[in-house]
């Protein structure tokens, strides 16, 4: 059974720019969540989506925005690139929605911001 | 919002013995607590999990203890090997609300 694949899984932006960031979930599971690692913070949790409907979203501004598709596949959006936004963006994938339930991490698209 | 705290940043222990690491958490309505593990270039995995109802679960070398009048949960390694040297991270979460995680603790087991 694959695991969760997140492409690409390095980056270099500069600030201003803006980026995208994909993630194909474990087959069957339905809900996509996606969290931002950076040193000392831990996981900040970004947004869940699960059926292509964002159910859950943490505390990050606007610039930061992401879609499900109905293939359960998701991206995740950064515009106007900020240096702070380098850090390892990490998508995970489960059964249910929220809490409760294992989540089964990808690798991480380390986005660095120069 | 720090809901889940892991107030020791890193953890070295010999091999051999036994390592405790610690979680905290300040929101009581947490139900299902779990525990991942992560090594350098990957993501994390999951480790071991508890819900409220238990105070105690168990899987081979890994066992998690919750007290919930303390809002504290522990993860005991024993007995440590130099394998399980990695960043470990608690979350929490309840009903379908998204989990939280700690900002995690390196253990370093050494030879």
């Amino acid at each position: 059974k694959a695991g969760v694949t997140q492409t690409p899984r390095y980056l270099i932006k500069t600030r201003g720019q803006q980026v995208t960031l994909s993630c194909s979930p474990i087959s069957g599971h339905r809900s996509v969540s996606w969290y931002q690692q950076t040193p000392g913070q831990g996981l900040q949790f970004l947004f869940e989506y699960f059926s292509e409907t964002q159910r859950n979203k943490g505390n990050f501004p606007g610039r930061f925005s992401g879609r499900q598709f109905s293939n359960s596949r998701s991206e995740m959006n950064v515009s106007t690139l900020e240096l702070g936004d380098s850090a390892l963006y990490l998508c995970a994938s489960s059964l249910r929605t929220g809490g409760g339930g294992e989540l089964f991490f990808g690798e991480g698209s380390r986005l660095t911001v120069l | 919002d720090q809901q889940v705290k892991q107030n020791s940043p890193s953890l070295s222990v010999q091999e051999g013995r036994i390592s405790i690491l610690n979680c905290d958490y300040t929101n009581s309505m947490f139900d299902y607590f779990l525990w991942y593990k992560k090594y350098p270039a990957e993501g994390p995995t999951f480790l071991i999990s508890i819900s409220s109802i238990k105070d105690k679960n168990e899987d081979g070398r890994f066992t998690v203890f919750l007290n919930k009048s303390a809002k504290h949960l522990s993860l005991h390694i024993v007995p440590s090997q130099p394998g399980d040297s990695a960043v470990y991270f608690c979350a929490a979460s309840y009903g379908t609300r998204n989990m939280r995680f700690g900002a995690g603790t390196r253990l370093t087991v050494k030879p």
